[in-house]
């Protein structure tokens, strides 16, 4: 069981938005660690998609979007496209356990109908 | 530009150990952090733990305390890990991943690139 909590899947038609959510804790989110995001194409390695909870790395492109609260963090993608079916994973640290921790999340699947 | 180049797929049997490496190429390998990330088929990402390439001190997770060594070697700017006692639910794709060391930067904590991946398939 995944500290951090992602929905298994969504989906969304093409040119819809869709957001993934991601439920932390205090221990992680909560004690200031930020969030990142990262795609995974089917077969493919994971790809960073959003670090520091908002910011996109040089190549991503501005469908994609990320916040942060207190103990959770969602992912947005505007303008759904068929390329975007993917599993999307939160990531996070946790300071609290020994050794440290990167936490991922369960991952979430996206759909595009 | 970045790359991290692993090692090729290997079949193992059960009880056995795997050596996977991970050569990194396109910055300072000193400066970031190698972690390792395991995605066992069809599940979710999983990490196993981190070297500093500076020093080479390592943290393992719990879960792989005892089976995994990792090491790095600054001269061929190569990262390694070994997995002992492999059992048959060891059997994933086995990633390597740059992590970012620089405490002022957003992105520390995240994991900027990855190596494309090293199936290890363990089964008699």
């Amino acid at each position: 069981q995944s500290a951090l909590t992602q929905p298994p899947s969504v989906s969304g038609a093409p040119g819809q938005r869709v957001t993934i959510s991601c439920a932390g804790s205090s221990s992680n989110f909560g004690a200031g660690y930020d969030v990142h995001w990262y795609q995974q194409l089917p077969g493919t390695a994971p790809r960073l998609l959003i670090f520091g909870d908002s910011n996109r790395p040089s190549g991503v492109p501005d469908r994609f979007s990320g916040s942060k609260s207190a103990t959770s963090a969602s992912l947005a993608i505007t303008g759904l496209r068929v390329e975007d079916e993917a599993t999307y994973y939160c990531q996070s640290f946790d300071n609290s356990l020994s050794p440290p921790q990167w936490l991922f999340g369960g991952g979430t699947k996206l759909t595009v109908l | 530009q970045v790359q991290l180049i692993q090692s090729g797929a290997e079949v193992k049997n059960p009880g056995a150990s795997v050596k996977i490496s991970c050569k990194a190429s396109g910055y300072t390998f000193i400066n970031y952090f190698i972690h390792w990330v395991r995605q066992a088929p069809g599940q979710g990402l999983e990490w196993m733990g981190i070297v500093i390439p500076d020093g080479g001190g390592t943290a393992v997770t719990q879960k792989f305390q005892g089976r995994l060594t990792m090491t790095r070697d600054t001269s061929t700017t190569t990262a390694s890990m070994e997995l002992t006692g492999l059992r048959p639910d060891d059997t994933a794709v086995f990633y390597c991943a740059r992590g970012p060391s620089d405490s002022s930067s957003r992105s520390l904590f995240s994991f900027d690139h990855w190596g494309q991946g090293t199936l290890v398939t363990v089964s008699s």
